[in-house]
């Protein structure tokens, strides 16, 4: 158990549907950070978020969207959904805003889309 | 644009012998560098890193060397174990941005 918790773990939607994912970081890291991963691509940087504000956004999709509650988990929000969404999502979360030394990933959460 | 690139998607080695892993990056204006380690299920775990300013460094069996002049990180693995058989990707950080390779899967042969 790495800190970060995800859920759900699976998940399957059809499309033009919506799904709320979400992220609860390790103990004390203010810093959450949200990943896709799809079959034929590395880990794409969507969206950071540091003690409940944005703080930088990567290739995220105007259909997605994310917010950091006062409590510090996170939810990744998407909507009208696409066959080609379907991936992990992975959470990541760091106490800083910026690490050189990494940062603690959760377990993910696969999205299939049909 | 993959601003870090893994080419080699797998790679096998005899258990014993040494692991290479490469990683080739464009953005001059990176200042650390990462590795991760990934099992099947799993989200990636942090491995080792390097500063920008440095050209190596060590930890146990892993070895991160940096040649800025190439733009060219590698992770060696010696001597390699079956359980090292995942796949590993490699990260560069400048500000608050993470960017990742797209994975080398490695197998560790017994």
């Amino acid at each position: 158990d790495s800190g970060v918790t995800q859920t759900p773990k699976h998940l399957i939607t059809a499309t033009g549907q919506r799904v709320t994912l979400r992220c609860s970081p390790r103990s004390g890291d203010l810093s959450v950070y949200w990943y896709q991963q799809s079959l034929d691509q590395g880990l794409q940087f969507l969206i950071q978020y540091y003690n409940g504000e944005e703080r930088a956004k990567g290739n995220i999709l105007e259909r997605f969207s994310a917010q950091q509650f006062p409590d510090l988990h996170s939810e990744l929000n998407l909507s009208s959904l696409e066959l080609g969404d379907s991936a992990l999502y992975f959470c990541a979360s760091s106490v800083l805003e910026g690490a050189g030394y990494g940062y603690t990933f959760g377990s993910g959460t696969r999205l299939t889309v049909v | 644009d993959q601003q870090v690139k893994q080419n080699s998607p797998s790679l096998s080695v005899q258990e014993g012998r040494i692991s290479i892993l490469n990683c080739d990056y464009t953005n001059s204006m990176f200042d650390y560098f990462l590795w991760y380690k990934k099992y099947p299920a799993e989200g990636p775990t942090f491995l080792i890193s390097i500063s920008s300013i440095k050209d190596k460094n060590e930890d146990g069996r892993f070895t991160v060397f940096l040649n800025k002049s190439a733009k060219h990180l590698s992770l060696h693995i010696v001597p390699s174990q079956p359980g090292d058989s995942a796949v590993y990707f490699c990260a560069a950080t400048t500000g608050n941005q993470f960017y990742f390779g797209t994975g080398t899967s490695l197998t560790v042969i017994p």
